[in-house]
């Protein structure tokens, strides 16, 4: 069974950082591209980043380039997001999601940041 | 910036059938395939539809989907509607740089 296991959030100050993790588990981590997808309090689904299977591409959503950085520890089926210069709207649950050949096909339950002074 | 329109709402009774549209805000709805999502309270998404109209696994042939090039839509419909449909509903795509874009999400109710 597919199984993705978030961690990491909590509230934190405007400008502050904070590291999500994603543990994986029940298939090959190593051979899918995988992703972040948050949503914000009563909001809908809005893509943040995603790393290639292999780490070596990564992807950003304008509304996080620069201050998010994903990567992948392939060895110990870790999926991360460094998240620096926090806002007010960058507060949602942050979901970690594998990507199948076409659709996000395996959900975490999501992680819930809070950025508020 | 490239956007998805869903409508807000749909609601319709038990047993009928309901259909969510999903319009891009520029380009053709067939240049990239469109998948759906389906969100229940408290749960994390699940895919519906891929690549336009096909299935997963698992998902009834009630739900189905398809792309009208003619109003440039792409539409999801369940048919034979039960009170577990009761979710949101959003649907996703691609923009020109192929990162990939969901819309806005339609809140079905089962009245």
């Amino acid at each position: 069974e597919v199984l993705l296991v978030e961690s990491g959030g909590g509230l934190v100050k405007p400008g502050g950082s904070l590291r999500l993790s994603c543990a994986a588990s029940g298939f090959i981590f190593s051979d899918y591209t995988m992703s972040w997808v948050r949503q914000a309090p009563g909001k809908g689904l809005e893509w943040v980043s995603s790393v290639s299977s292999g780490g070596g591409y990564m992807f950003y959503a304008e509304s996080v380039r620069g201050r998010f950085t994903i990567s992948r520890d392939s060895a110990k089926k870790l999926l991360y997001l460094q998240m620096n210069s926090l806002r007010a709207e960058d507060t949602a649950v942050y979901h970690c999601a594998r990507i199948g050949e076409v659709t996000f096909d395996s959900w975490g339950q999501g992680t819930l940041v809070t950025v508020s002074s | 910036n490239f956007m998805l329109t869903q409508p807000h709402s749909v609601s319709a009774s038990p047993g009928k059938t309901v259909t969510i549209s999903c319009t891009p805000s520029s380009g053709s709805i067939a240049n990239n395939y469109v998948q759906w999502y389906q969100q229940r309270p408290g749960s994390a998404p699940t895919t519906v539809i891929y690549e336009d109209k096909q299935r997963p696994s698992g998902v009834p042939d009630r739900f189905s989907g398809s792309i009208d090039s003619s109003s440039n839509s792409a539409s999801l419909t369940i048919s034979g509607l039960k009170t577990e449909d009761e979710a949101d509903y959003y649907c996703q795509s691609y923009d020109d740089s192929a990162y990939w874009v969901f819309g806005g999400g339609t809140k079905l109710t089962v009245l």
